[in-house]
């Protein structure tokens, strides 16, 4: 049973670039959110998308986007990159709410990405 | 605002020698307290989901437990494998919220 994985797993950019990174879920989950994790902080919210929408949104601004495709992966997209965009990226699966109760997040092993 | 606090922030013990993670939370509402562990450059791995006052639960040297206002995770006899930072992480009663609110974790060492 795969989990979830995240690619790349390391990424450097320029300051001003542009960067995607992408999400195929765990097997069974229809539902993906998108943290970021800075060095020594625990992850933030970012975005999460099910049936192809954003549901819900975090404090990022909207050069953080995103997609979720009809096999229920996933892309983030940055514009227009800044220092302080150096963080882990974590992608995250699970069944929508409807279908039980709190169901954990499923964490791939992240996106390293820096801005130099 | 949903606001989650960790303590120690780190903390180095023994192999053997048993403790308590803390962590203390507000919420309007909580669906549900997770605990994760997370190992250096790996994404979090998720431990257990407590719901209500009271609840516990137990894997292995771990065992976790819930208040109105923290949660506990216990480690007994530990062993340098346990070495990881553990997260915890609380989830909103609010219709269709499934944002997990973290705190910055605990990084816990155990010396041989």
């Amino acid at each position: 049973d795969a989990g979830v994985t995240q690619s790349p797993t390391h990424l450097i950019k320029t300051r001003g670039q542009q960067v995607t990174l992408r999400c195929s879920p765990k097997s069974g989950h229809d539902t993906v959110s998108w943290y970021q994790q800075a060095l020594g902080q625990g992850p933030q919210f970012i975005f999460q998308y099910y049936e192809e929408e954003e549901r819900q949104r975090g404090n990022f601004p909207d050069r953080f986007s995103g997609h979720q495709f009809p096999n229920y992966s996933s892309e983030l997209n940055v514009n227009a990159l800044l220092l302080g965009d150096s963080a882990l990226y974590l992608c995250a699966s699970s069944l929508a709410l409807g279908r039980g109760r709190g169901s954990p997040l499923h964490f791939g092993n992240g996106t390293r990405l820096t801005v130099t | 605002e949903d606001q989650v606090t960790q303590s120690p922030e780190a903390l180095r013990l023994q192999e053997g020698e048993s403790s308590s993670l803390n962590c203390s939370y507000t919420v309007s509402g909580l669906r549900g307290l997770f605990w994760y562990r997370q190992d250096p450059g790996k994404g979090p791995e998720f431990l257990f989901t407590l719901y209500s006052a009271g609840e516990e639960k137990e894997k292995e040297r771990l065992k976790a437990t819930l208040t109105k206002k923290e949660s506990f995770l216990h480690i007994t006899a530990p062993k340098p494998e346990d070495s990881a930072t553990y997260l915890c992480a609380v989830q909103d009663l609010n219709f269709g919220n499934e944002k997990l609110t973290f705190g910055t974790g605990t990084r816990l060492t155990i010396i041989p």
